[in-house]
C-alpha cells in the first residue's frame, strides 16, 4: 500500500513558537506538496517541490518555509507561529510519471492549533 | 490559469436518492479534471479523473462524472446514495500543458445522507 505519513495528527503550540510539520512518502515520488485546508476555503497550496532540494512557492507561502533534503521527506516550517495559522495541514505526493494527470496521494493531515 | 467553482457547500440527500454534486471550471488550456473525497479525520483520496478520451468517467464506489466542454462542467453523480457516502467532496483542475501544473481545488461540498 502506498503511504504518505504526517508525523503529528494534532499539535497545540503557542504564538511565536517555531513549528515543524514532517511528511514522509514511501512511493519514491518526485513531487511533494503542502496544502492548508480551512472551512469554506478548500485546499490552498502553500509550497511544493519538484524534486530533492527544489522548492517553489504556492499561492499562500507567507509565514511558511519548507525543506526537502531527501526525496522521501518534505517538511513545512512555521518560523513564528501565529493564531491565523491555526488550520489543517495536508501533505501530498505525486510521481513524475503522472505529471499533471497523476493522482495526488495525501497524508491524513496535521491539525495545528496556535494559542 | 485555472479555477474551480463548486455550487453548494452542503448537499443533503436521503439514502437511495440520486447524488449530484456540481463543479464548474475555468481554464485557459484544455483541462484535466479530478474529484477527490475526504472522509472525517482523513486525507483526500481520488474518486475519478478525466484526462483525455471518453467524457463519461467512472470512479470508485459507484460514482461517475461527465466532462462537458460546452458547459465547462464536471458534475459528480451517483444513482443511489449510501450512508457511507457522507463525506466532503472536492473538485480540482490542472492544465493540459507541458511542464509542471499545479492542481487547483474547489472549496468543497459536504454530502449529508439521511436514513
Amino acid at each position: 500500500d502506498v503511504k504518505v505519513t504526517q508525523s503529528s495528527r494534532y499539535l497545540v503550540k503557542r504564538t511565536g513558537e517555531k513549528v515543524f510539520l514532517e511528511c514522509v512518502q514511501d512511493m519514491d515520488h518526485e513531487n511533494m506538496f503542502w496544502y492548508r485546508q480551512d472551512p469554506g476555503l478548500g485546499l490552498r497550496l502553500i509550497y511544493f517541490s519538484y524534486d530533492v532540494k527544489m522548492k517553489e512557492k504556492g499561492d499562500i507561502p507567507e509565514g511558511y518555509s519548507v525543506s526537502r533534503e531527501k526525496k522521501e521527506r518534505f517538511s513545512l516550517i512555521l518560523e513564528s507561529a501565529s493564531t491565523n495559522q491555526t488550520s489543517m495541514y495536508l501533505c501530498a505526493s505525486r510521481g513524475f510519471g503522472g505529471l499533471n494527470t497523476g493522482e495526488l496521494f495525501f497524508g491524513e493531515g496535521s491539525r495545528l492549533t496556535v494559542l | 490559469a485555472q479555477s474551480v467553482t463548486q455550487l453548494g457547500s452542503h448537499v443533503s440527500v436521503s439514502e437511495g436518492a440520486l447524488v449530484l454534486l456540481r463543479c464548474n471550471y475555468s481554464s485557459s488550456v484544455p483541462p484535466y479534471l479530478f474529484w477527490y473525497v475526504q472522509y472525517p479525520n482523513q486525507g483526500l483520496q481520488l474518486l475519478l479523473k478525466y484526462t483525455t478520451g471518453a467524457t463519461l468517467v467512472k470512479g470508485i464506489n459507484g460514482f461517475e462524472a461527465e466532462f462537458k466542454k460546452s458547459e465547462t462542467s464536471f458534475h459528480l453523480t451517483k444513482p443511489s446514495a449510501h450512508m457511507s457516502d457522507a463525506a466532503e467532496y472536492f473538485c480540482a483542475v490542472s492544465g493540459m500543458n507541458t511542464g509542471f501544473q499545479k492542481l487547483v481545488f474547489g472549496t468543497g461540498t459536504r454530502l449529508l445522507v439521511s436514513p
